[in-house]
């Protein structure tokens, strides 16, 4: 069974650092094709890709935030860990870590269940 | 403004049919990239309904169908239940953009 959990602050204030932690089991971030991404969901919008990591150590951010983010993996902790730097109350979003296999066009097909995080002084 | 685009709401009464469009651009849907179909019920994180274009994981029901043609793909729901009543979207990748890209969702209201 496959499981993605987040951890982090669910507060921050401007301009801080935000760290965020996905925590998974039922797979290995080793395995051929294995991939782990961020996305966010701001309160009542639309679903956002911010990065993602693969089997591989291959890196891809969106193109939008590339020069905030920055995503790496543990794979003997099964973690992913998400920094995104300078935060503003607009990233004020549910972050979820979800799992990807196969080709960059490939689907998510395992979701935590997110973690908020609130930006604001 | 989202790189896929989805029209805001739409609604159906039980047992109808309502289709979600999802168009994208010849660097997206357009260059062949597969498209997949998120169902996210209030307050859940999204759970995949519809994956390469036309497949269903295991579990959801054969009401929930995708297709694709040219820039553009759709969801149809058959057989319109209350418990479809939830916000939709559709997901691709972008060349120009070198990732994952989502639509804007769209709210199933079932009347």
């Amino acid at each position: 069974q496959v499981t993605l959990r987040e951890s982090g602050p669910a507060l921050v204030k401007p301009t801080q650092t935000l760290t965020l932690t996905c925590t998974f089991s039922g797979f290995s971030l080793s395995t051929n094709g294995m991939c782990v991404s961020w996305i966010r969901q701001p309160p009542g919008k639309a679903l956002e890709w911010l990065a993602l990591i693969d089997w591989d150590d291959d890196k891809y951010y969106s193109t939008s935030l590339k020069t905030r983010l920055t995503i790496s993996k543990d794979t003997s902790k099964n973690q992913v860990v998400l920094t995104m730097t300078n935060m503003d109350p607009v990233d004020t979003a549910t972050y979820y870590c979800a799992r990807k296999r196969g080709p960059a066009s490939g689907e998510f097909d395992s979701w935590g269940q997110g973690t908020l995080v609130t930006v604001s002084s | 403004q989202s790189v896929l685009t989805q029209p805001p709401s739409v609604s159906g009464a039980p047992g109808q049919r309502v289709t979600i469009s999802c168009t994208g651009s010849s660097s997206s849907i357009g260059a062949g990239y597969d498209v997949h179909w998120y169902q996210q019920l209030p307050g859940t994180a999204p759970k995949l309904l519809i994956y390469g274009d036309t497949n269903r994981p295991s579990g959801v029901p054969d009401r929930f169908s995708g297709s694709k043609s040219g820039t553009s793909a759709s969801l149809a729901i058959t057989g319109l239940q209350a418990e479809d009543e939830a916000d939709y979207y559709c997901q691709s990748y972008d060349s120009s953009l070198s990732g994952s890209v989502f639509g804007g969702g769209t709210k199933l209201t079932v009347l």
